[in-house]
């Protein structure tokens, strides 16, 4: 699993509050992605990094904001949490040789009341 | 971003028939990754598929990229019910960017 772990795993928080998700690694890996999962969208990109604080959009990035002040560290914040940002969260980091696959972290599960 | 449709969106079938997943796309795509993902877990790695007319087998598992590069399939032979989930293909983009499909969830009863 690309030693990749999640915190929290469950969060649940009130409309209007900012949220911080964190995705830690433990290789070294250059790529790290944020994604949301809602039913019947599949994932979808919110941010990706390709180093430490270099961060891009995805193509669902309003409210959402990214650091990445380590390698190892890739944290998503939501700035003022609303009940559409409701959803299954994962973070990824992609391998740089052969196939380039990602491989995902658990998941956080948040939900915003 | 390359957007790609996949059908059915769900399937169930009961354990020995075989089942078929597809992934279309209106563009040309450079290569395509497929991945599972357990109920309640994490999507997984499958496979990537690169050349036009490409075919790999994974035990029962059988990956076809288009002549044309525009769809892609997965086709499993005689489910099994460690088969269950749901599949997504994704097309790769610039910095290793996956675009996931809305994938198809396979449901296999005894």
């Amino acid at each position: 699993d690309a030693g990749i772990t999640q915190s929290p795993r469950h969060k649940v928080t009130e409309t209007g509050t900012p949220v911080t998700l964190r995705c830690h690694q433990t290789e070294n890996h250059r790529y790290m992605y944020w994604y949301r999962q809602d039913p019947g969208h599949g994932l979808r990109l919110i941010h990706y990094s390709y180093g430490v604080k270099d961060t891009d959009k995805g193509e669902v990035s309003d409210g959402y904001s990214v650091s990445r002040s380590k390698t190892e560290d890739f944290l998503l914040t939501l700035e003022s949490a609303t009940s559409s940002q409701t959803s299954v969260y994962f973070c990824a980091i992609s391998v740089t040789s052969g196939t380039y696959e990602q491989y995902f972290g658990p998941g956080t599960r948040l939900t915003v009341t | 971003g390359q957007q790609v449709m996949q059908i059915p969106q769900y399937q169930h079938v009961q354990e020995g028939e075989d089942f078929t997943t597809y992934c279309n796309s209106s563009t040309t795509l450079s290569n395509i990754q497929w991945y599972k993902q357990r109920p309640g877990g994490h999507p997984v790695f499958l496979i990537q598929l690169v050349k036009s007319g490409e075919v790999k087998k994974q035990k029962r598992l059988t990956f076809q990229f288009g002549e044309a590069k525009k769809n892609s399939s997965l086709h499993i032979t005689a489910t099994q019910t460690t088969d269950v989930g749901t599949y997504f293909c994704a097309p790769t983009g610039t910095a290793s960017k996956l675009t996931f499909g809305t994938g198809t969830r396979l449901q296999v009863t005894l």
